[in-house]
Order: C-alpha cells, then structure tokens, then sequence
C-alpha cells in the first residue's frame, strides 16, 4: 500500500478547477518534508508540475499550483485543459523508511 | 539542466539478475543522490532504493533487501541497479531519478520484462 493517500480518480468539466489530496503522516509531509507532484502521461516518465510544496518548474503553467497543510497536501489546477488529462502523483521524503515515498496516484479526466 | 539516460530494455528469465545503468550529465555527479523508481504496468510508483554518488551510502526499501544493490562510478558518472533473482512481480519500467536544487530529474525508463 502506498504510504501516501490519493483519491484514485477525480474527472472535470474543461475550465473548471480541481483540487488532489495527498495524505501522509508525521513521519513525512508532516515532518516537514517537502511535497512534490508529477504529471505522467501514458508511455513517459513521471514529470515535475510542482516541487518544494509550492513552486512551478519552467514551462509549467500557473495553472498548476500546491499547498500543504499539517499532514497533507494538495494539488491545484485551474482552467483545466484537455492536454491536463493525466495521472498525477504525489512524493515526499519518509524518515522511517528513510526514503521517497508516493502517493498511489489519482487519475485527473477531463471530461 | 541535469540528464540522465538509462539503458535499454531487457527480457530476463526466472531468477536471473538484472544490471540497469543511468549515466548522469550537466551537473557535478559527486554531489548527487540517485534514487531508483520501478513502476510495474498498469501500477503506481514504487521507491527502489537510494545511493550517494559522494560517499557510496545507500538506503533500500525493505521489500527488497537482499535483491537490489547500487552502485556508481564516478569514472563514467554512472548509475547501476542490480537487481536478483527475478520473480514475474519484477516486471517493471524501471527509472533512476536525482534531485537538484529541489526539482526531481528522471531518466527515460528501462522497461523489464521477466518470463520463462
């Protein structure tokens, strides 16, 4: 079971807002640890949407944005798009296993 | 911008070992950490374990101790998974992955495949 909590699946209209939950506990995002996201499209390695809780690599839209709170974290998407349709994931740093740790993945449709 | 390419795609039989490499540019490979990912089909991500190109140390993910082993070479600033008697639960694209400056970079994936 993956140590992190993320609803499997969420699905939205194009233009609406979405938001995915990343539950851990206080061995991780509750730690303190930062939090990153990943958009993986079928067939290609997982990429960065967000990392350190809040941040937008470049190329990214502002579209996309983070937050934590406690032991949770989330995933922010405005304006979706249908190039948005992906599965997303969450990751963090676990310092009882001493290693990343990820969310199982939830699967963003665009309807 | 760091860049990391694995090798190819491997078939493998039945408790054979699996050796996968990532060879790492645009950065100082010494000051990296390389973590290794393995996403089975259809399944989510799973950590592998982690090694430092600095000093050697490593962490593994329990379920695997005993199988996987990392190491680097700092000659050829690259990455190796070893992977052992492989079951059909191996089967996997595999990915090593390092973090700069807090952003995440990934290899492209080596895809494994375990039959008889």
């Amino acid at each position: 079971q993956p140590v992190l909590t993320q609803p499997p699946s969420v699905s939205r209209a194009p233009g609406q807002r979405v938001t995915i939950s990343c539950t851990g506990n206080s061995s991780n995002i509750g730690a303190g640890y930062d939090v990153h996201w990943y958009q993986q499209l079928p067939g290609t390695a997982p990429k960065v949407v967000i990392y350190g809780n809040n941040n937008r690599p470049s190329g990214v839209p502002d579209r996309f944005s983070g937050s934590n709170s406690g032991t949770s974290a989330s995933l922010a998407i405005t304006g979706l798009q249908a190039e948005d349709e992906a599965d997303y994931y969450c990751q963090s740093y676990d310092s009882s296993l001493r290693g990343w740790v990820f969310g199982g993945g939830t699967k963003l449709t665009v309807l | 911008q760091v860049h990391l390419v694995q090798s190819g795609g491997e078939v493998k039989k039945p408790g054979a070992s699996l050796k996968v490499s990532c060879q790492i540019s645009g950065y100082t490979f010494t000051s990296l950490g390389i973590n290794w990912v393995r996403q089975a089909p259809g399944q989510g991500l799973e950590w592998m374990g982690w090694i430092s190109a600095y000093n050697g140390n490593t962490n593994y993910a329990q379920k695997l101790q005993g199988r996987v082993t990392l190491t680097t070479d700092t000659s050829t600033n690259t990455a190796y998974l070893e992977l052992r008697s492989l079951i059909a639960d191996d089967a996997a694209m595999y990915y090593c992955a390092t973090q700069y400056q807090l952003i995440s970079y990934w290899g492209q994936g080596t895809l494994v495949a375990v039959s008889s």
